[in-house]
């Protein structure tokens, strides 16, 4: 069992430029994340999709978009990448959003950085 | 703006030591509290959830959950060179949408570093 995926590992990518940060989970997990980490600030989230079909916006979504056309996948997708945009990007799942006890898990995480 | 709140560190404690991690919270409805362990250049870890008060055991570690002095805490006995790590606390706390529905989501500190010497 593979958990969550993410892909790729890391990118260098010139400002501009369209990226598709992509994310995959198999524990059938309703509710998926995306965060980013940035060195003083922690972990801030930029987009949420509570179930398949459904998406929100979190504290940073400004400059980014994802979409939730089935259960497993949950891709970013940077329009027009900022170097403010340089991060490590982290893909998180639950298993229900809905109430207040849902553990949330990890990908692996990708290093971006916007030149 | 809902808040957690941690001491950056770094924490230094010899090895064989307790190491006690601490976090504030600022929404006093939170109900469930979550520490992770995030290794230099890895993911963050899920190691322990609390959701009533008091103390939950497992293994060397024990968190620590007082709801009405919104604080929350984390003891690491026997502390090894492994346990070297940032640990975030995380807190999930209740978010209302446009549509006036809710969920809930987690929000995070921003780590304490944690080294352990041998």
């Amino acid at each position: 069992i593979a958990g969550i995926t993410q892909a790729p590992t890391s990118q260098i990518l010139a400002a501009g430029r369209r990226m598709t940060l992509r994310c995959t989970q198999d524990m059938r997990h309703n509710a998926m994340y995306w965060y980013r980490q940035d060195l003083g600030l922690g972990l801030r989230l930029i987009h949420y999709s509570n179930t398949a079909g459904t998406t929100g916006k979190g504290e940073v979504p400004d400059g980014y978009s994802v979409s939730r056309a089935n259960t497993d996948d949950f891709p970013l997708t940077l329009a027009s990448a900022v170097p403010s945009q340089t991060s490590v990007y982290f893909c998180a799942s639950s298993d229900y959003a809905g109430g207040p006890y849902n553990e949330q898990f990890f990908g692996p995480g990708t290093r971006l950085t916007v030149l | 703006q809902k808040e957690v709140e941690q001491n950056s560190g770094p924490l230094s404690v010899p090895e064989g030591a307790i190491a006690s991690l601490n976090c504030t919270y600022s929404d006093r409805g939170s109900q469930s509290f979550f520490w992770y362990r995030q290794y230099s250049g890895k993911s963050p870890e899920l190691i322990m959830f609390i959701y009533s008060n008091g103390d939950k055991e497992d293994g060397r570690f024990t968190a620590q959950l007082n709801k009405a002095s919104q604080y929350v805490s984390l003891l690491i006995r026997d502390s090894q060179p492994s346990d070297s790590a940032t640990y975030l606390c995380a807190v999930n706390m209740r978010a209302w949408d446009y549509s006036g529905g809710s969920n809930y989501k987690l929000t995070f500190g921003k780590g304490t570093l944690l080294t352990v010497n041998p």
